[in-house]
């Protein structure tokens, strides 16, 4: 159980252009999903917090504007980013929690490229 | 704030070789820890975790103990396998109970098994 999935797994696009990154629960309801960006051989950086049906919390740094985080449902968010340029090229993770619960579970992660 | 140290990689060890990877944290209060492992172009998987003082975590062959007097979390497995290969991260939540789900990681140490 507690399965996380992300689509896609690869995505490579031109600079200008925006790209989204869906995480679902696919086998319990998260009330909490986040958002992490990790480099090269770095550990995670939080990039924002979200709680279904209310608007992200976004750590100090992270653009929210360039960062638009939706979550529409309890088993579904979605990141996109918007007007990508190659330093936004990375790998994505995102991971959810339970309603009751703290522990999270991590997607496999999405790794984007910016020609 | 709450961090978390890990020790320096990266870590290369033989086959069927005793793993030590030291993980130690600062936090107020009384967190939940957290080992997760990355696996090459993977997200992070939960390895085990340990919600109160000395608290035992225990999967797959490795053990961890949370040391509340010497504010450690140390990962250990005692034969390694060359499948054991990875990042590993050490994490914290600085509330054992629900309602704050945010983990703090250190940066992680890879591991390589050489057969």
């Amino acid at each position: 159980g507690a399965v996380v999935s992300q689509h896609p797994s690869w995505v490579i696009c031109k600079s200008g252009t925006s790209v989204k990154i869906e995480c679902r629960s696919l086998d319990f309801q998260a009330t909490t999903m986040f958002w992490y960006r990790q480099f090269p051989k770095q550990s995670l950086m939080l990039m924002a917090t979200s709680n279904e049906g209310s608007k992200a919390t976004y750590e100090q740094g992270v653009e929210k504007d360039k960062f638009l985080i939706n979550h529409a449902s309890l088993t579904l968010s979605t990141l996109t980013v918007t007007s990508a340029h190659p330093e936004d090229s990375s790998f994505y993770i995102c991971s959810a929690s339970q309603t009751s619960g703290e522990t999270q579970y991590f997607g496999p992660g999405t790794r984007l490229l910016v020609l | 704030g709450d961090s978390v140290t890990q020790m320096e990689g990266p870590v290369t060890l033989s086959e069927e070789a005793f793993l030590t990877i030291n993980c130690t944290y600062t936090a107020t209060g009384y967190p939940s820890l957290f080992w997760y492992v990355q696996y090459p172009g993977e997200g992070l998987q939960l390895l085990l975790k340990a919600t109160k003082a000395d608290d035992k975590g225990s999967n797959k062959g490795f053990e961890a103990t949370y040391r509340k007097e010497t504010t450690s979390f140390h990962l250990e497995k005692g034969s390694v396998q060359v499948s054991d290969s990875a990042v590993y991260f050490c994490a914290l939540n600085p509330y054992s109970g629900a309602g704050s789900y945010q983990l703090t990681f250190g940066k992680g140490t890879k591991l390589s098994v050489i057969p």
